[in-house]
């Protein structure tokens, strides 16, 4: 089993460009996650989706949008990249909520 | 304040020591993560607890509910557990927010 696993790892935008950021999981997980880590803030979570076909802000999800496509996909979408938005996305899953998180590799996402 | 407070923020040590690692946080939880972040930037679940104790090779885990902390120690310390340890909680009125710790940084010198 792969777990999760995101790509791309590396990306640069400039400011303005859109991007998406593919998660998939294979542990059959009902929810899923994204965070983003910055130096001294710790993890925040921008976006999670309890259960398929369901998706809900969290804690700084301005600047993103998210879809659910299917039980094992959570993507997460910058529509107009800005460069506040330089930062380590991961994703994560989990049998369902509030039970143990598996986080994939990370995304660094710079934006110039 | 952070709800969700670790000390130290750093720690240096020498191989084979006994390591403590504390996490305290102001608000009710129902459970309390603690995760492994490699150098490479991977993060890892080590355990998840909402009372008592557990145990996993050399690591151990403690949560006291009533004095809202938890600790994590490192038996027999290795330069492999060099990393950064974080903390986070499952808030109890937070649905699905796991709030997190800024972390403490590892370092164990052979």
């Amino acid at each position: 089993n792969a777990g999760v696993t995101q790509t791309p790892k590396f990306q640069v935008l400039k400011t303005g460009q859109s991007m998406t950021l593919q998660c998939a999981q294979d542990m059959n997980h009902n929810s899923m996650y994204w965070y983003r880590q910055d130096p001294g803030m710790g993890l925040r979570l921008i976006y999670y989706s309890a259960s398929e076909g369901t998706t809900d802000k969290g804690e700084v999800p301005n600047g993103y949008n998210v879809s659910r496509l299917n039980k094992r996909e959570f993507s997460l979408r910058l529509e107009s990249a800005a460069p506040s938005q330089t930062s380590v996305y991961f994703c994560a899953s989990s049998e369902r909520r509030g039970l143990e998180q598996f986080f994939g590799p990370g995304t660094r996402l710079t934006v110039l | 304040k952070n709800e969700v407070e670790q000390s130290p923020q750093n720690l240096t040590a020498q191989e084979g020591e006994f390591i403590t690692i504390n996490c305290s946080y102001s608000v009710g939880i129902s459970a309390l993560h603690w995760l492994q972040q490699h150098p490479g930037g991977g993060i890892v679940s080590l355990f998840m607890l909402s009372s008592g104790k557990k145990k996993h090779g050399r690591l151990i885990a403690t949560i006291n509910i009533q004095e809202k902390h938890s600790s994590l120690h490192i038996t027999a310390s290795h330069p492999r557990d060099s990393a950064v340890y974080i903390c986070a909680v499952w808030r109890e009125t937070s649905g699905s927010r796991l709030t997190f710790g800024e972390g403490t940084q590892l370092t164990v010198n052979p």
